[in-house]
């Protein structure tokens, strides 16, 4: 299986903050991959499909980027319902997640 | 507009079994890829088992065996049946929908529990 890796596991940052979360491959999955949004108690949320799609709905402060094996979520000025857990997905053989990423308020 | 609610979670004890139901609603199961994806309590999402519209079956290597994935298209539901269940398999079970033939899953139920415990 191919092994998802994120980093940080937590952060804390404020509102209005560029935030960067970054998930590696274990082999290449070309642009493959996808972000979640996890709230507590609730299902994920897609927000970014094919490292750079995004999803309908979701807004513009997501972005992604990557190819290979390197990939980032960026979220381009915090908001208050951003604070939750993010992860990252491999759709290019059988699907495994990363880690997941725990973003607090400072 | 598309729904997933998953029912069937339950406290159980280890060796016994549980089947998982998911209705789905606003489109066909049978015309859609899907899957079960779990989550251990304060853990990371783990793909448990995949449906595909021609009849394929797939499995993560923990439940091979043991799990069972079926659908019924006359009720528009997908199952899972869990046979000698374990202490690790104690997690929030969801459905997700797969978006065409890929493994980007759009659509989740809110889940269910299943508790694995003597």
């Amino acid at each position: 299986d191919i092994q998802m890796t994120q980093s940080p596991s937590s952060l804390s940052a404020s509102v209005g903050d560029r935030v960067t979360i970054t998930c590696r491959a274990s082999q290449s999955i070309s642009s493959a991959l996808n972000w979640y949004q996890q709230k507590p108690g609730k299902p994920p949320n897609l927000l970014i499909y094919a490292a750079s799609s995004l999803q309908s709905g979701v807004p513009s402060r997501f972005s992604g980027s990557g190819s290979g094996r390197d990939f980032t979520l960026t979220i381009s000025g915090l908001q208050p319902e951003d604070f939750a857990s993010y992860y990252c997905q491999q759709s290019y053989t059988t699907p495994t997640f990363g880690g997941g990423t725990k973003v607090e308020i400072k | 507009e598309v729904q997933l609610v998953e029912s069937g979670g339950d406290l159980v004890q280890p060796g016994g079994s549980l089947r998982l139901s998911c209705a789905a609603s606003g489109f066909t199961v049978s015309s859609s890829y899907m899957s079960w994806v779990r989550q251990a309590p304060g853990k990371g999402l783990e793909w448990v088992s995949a449906f595909y519209s021609g009849g394929t079956t797939y499995y993560a290597d923990s439940v091979k065996g043991r799990f069972t994935i079926s659908r019924d298209t006359s009720e528009n539901t997908l199952y899972l049946q869990m046979n000698s269940l374990r202490a690790d398999d104690t997690a929030v079970y969801y459905c997700a929908r797969q978006i065409g033939r890929s493994t980007t899953f759009d659509y989740w139920g809110q889940g269910t529990l299943v508790t694995v415990s003597s």
